[in-house]
């Protein structure tokens, strides 16, 4: 079965800080791990997605396999990247179809 | 076109009604899902259609729960007998399967929150 594990379930920093976000994955197979995003009254965005490779918004996440992790981090956050964020999974014989984790509401604060 | 929209936006029925659902995809997408989001919750898989055809359904989607999707275009989200525990936010998603990419992005739409006195 295939879980997906956000432990944090909120997460303050002040502007300009650090900030990560934490995601554990299991899948048996190869996976495809992304990031989605709900700001205040918006609908929810993708964010980005591991084969991508992209950097978005100053975000980034690295697939490390070993760990089964996909973290996101930006070193320097700003006030608009207050939201939600879900840690998504896909895979094998899925469709398409994503597994969420639970969710992280980031705060920045000014 | 402005993206994936579902109606109602909200919906308060009393235990025991049915209600149904719309979603409508972004037009050129042939891949509709369906997802459930309880307060507290990730949203979690129900079902999914590849143009009309229903692929995939969740074992959380009881006998009281169906959905279609004729012609491949909109869909329609059912629940029979509502319950209490069928209170969420019902969100609609769709995206189109190409040949080089199997897992596009998805597009959400904003969801029907439903209430279940």
């Amino acid at each position: 079965a295939q879980r997906v594990t956000q432990p944090e379930k909120l997460l303050s920093v002040f502007k300009g800080a650090p900030v990560e976000l934490k995601c554990n994955y299991s899948y048996s197979g190869s996976p495809e791990l992304f990031w989605y995003v709900q700001y205040s009254r918006q609908r929810l965005q993708l964010l980005l997605r591991h084969i991508s490779r992209e950097s978005i918004k100053g975000f980034t996440a690295d697939l490390n396999k070993g760990e089964t992790s996909f973290h996101l981090k930006k070193p320097f956050a700003q006030e608009e990247d207050s939201a939600m964020y879900y840690c998504a999974l896909t895979g094998g014989t899925s469709y398409g179809k994503l597994t969420f984790g639970q969710g992280t509401i980031l705060t920045v604060h000014p | 076109d402005t993206g994936v929209s579902q109606d109602p936006r909200h919906k308060i029925t009393k235990r025991g009604q049915n209600v149904t659902f719309r979603c409508d995809p972004i037009s050129e997408h042939n891949r509709l899902y369906w997802y459930r989001q309880t307060l507290g919750q990730g949203p979690e898989f129900l079902t999914y259609f590849q143009n009309e055809a229903q692929l995939e359904k969740s074992r959380l989607l009881s006998d009281r729960f169906s959905a279609e999707r004729p012609k491949g275009s909109f869909s329609t989200l059912e629940i029979q007998r509502t319950e209490q525990g069928d209170s969420a936010m019902y969100l609609c998603a769709s995206s189109q399967r190409t040949a080089r990419e199997t897992y596009n992005e998805q597009f959400f739409g904003p969801g029907t929150r439903l209430t279940v006195l």
